[in-house]
């Protein structure tokens, strides 16, 4: 069964500052995996995500990824960031490109100190 | 293009009471997610409707049922209402049914409380 760890529920950082969001997976099968964003009072929206080729993937409002295979990891890192990130960041994994489902971890929530 | 809405925005019932949430898809759109997010927690996948019919289902008891209607829209009924249903309810709508290969577009949600 899959399942997806997120191994910090709050990570304060400075503005400006660099931060990385952990984020571990658990599956028997080829995987799909990607993170979203959840701004209070809103729904879930796709920063990017990862299907195959490449591992480090590129996404929206400057975020990036790793996937990486034999840690069964896909951190979330951010050069700089801003206050406009404050908010709940959620690692996710499906199974194949026609599974129905997305399985989310339980988010890390991201505060930016000015 | 409208984007993923849902309704009602915030909704109060009891215990045992029964409760009907809607969502309406992105134009264009013929899949339907609903996702349970509890407190502090990620979204927990409920089912999935393709063109009106369910095509995948998690973890959860038969008093959660849902309908997608001809022009994509979609309900989530949820019968016998327990303490435990308190949660964001979301709704995703796509194109197709892979997750892998379309992106799904998530609404606001319908804030649950259950007294």
């Amino acid at each position: 069964a899959q399942s997806v760890t997120q191994l910090d529920s709050q990570v304060p950082v400075f503005e400006e500052a660099p931060v990385e969001l952990r984020c571990n997976y658990s599956s028997s099968v080829s995987v799909y995996l990607f993170w979203y964003v959840q701004y209070p009072n809103q729904g879930l929206q796709l920063l990017l995500k990862y299907l195959s080729g490449s591992t480090l993937v590129k996404g929206i409002n400057g975020f990036e990824a790793e996937f990486n295979k034999s840690q069964t990891s896909f951190h979330l890192r951010k050069p700089s960031v801003h206050i406009s990130d404050t908010a709940e960041y959620f690692c996710a994994v499906s199974e194949g490109s026609s599974a129905s489902k997305i399985i989310f971890g339980s988010g890390t929530r991201l505060s930016i100190r000015p | 293009e409208t984007g993923v809405t849902q309704s009602p925005t915030h909704l109060i019932k009891t215990r045992g009471q029964q409760v009907t949430l809607r969502c309406s898809s992105q134009s264009g759109h013929n899949t339907v997610s609903w996702y349970q997010q509890a407190l502090g927690q990620g979204p927990q996948f409920i089912f999935q409707y393709y063109r009106e019919e369910e095509n995948g289902r998690g973890n959860f008891p038969p008093r959660f049922s849902g309908l997608q209607f001809p022009n994509y829209s979609s309900e989530l009924n949820v019968n016998a209402l327990e303490l435990d249903d308190s949660a964001l309810y979301l709704c995703a709508s796509m194109e197709g049914t892979g997750v892998g290969r379309s992106e799904q577009f998530f609404g606001p949600g319908t804030r649950l409380t259950v007294l």
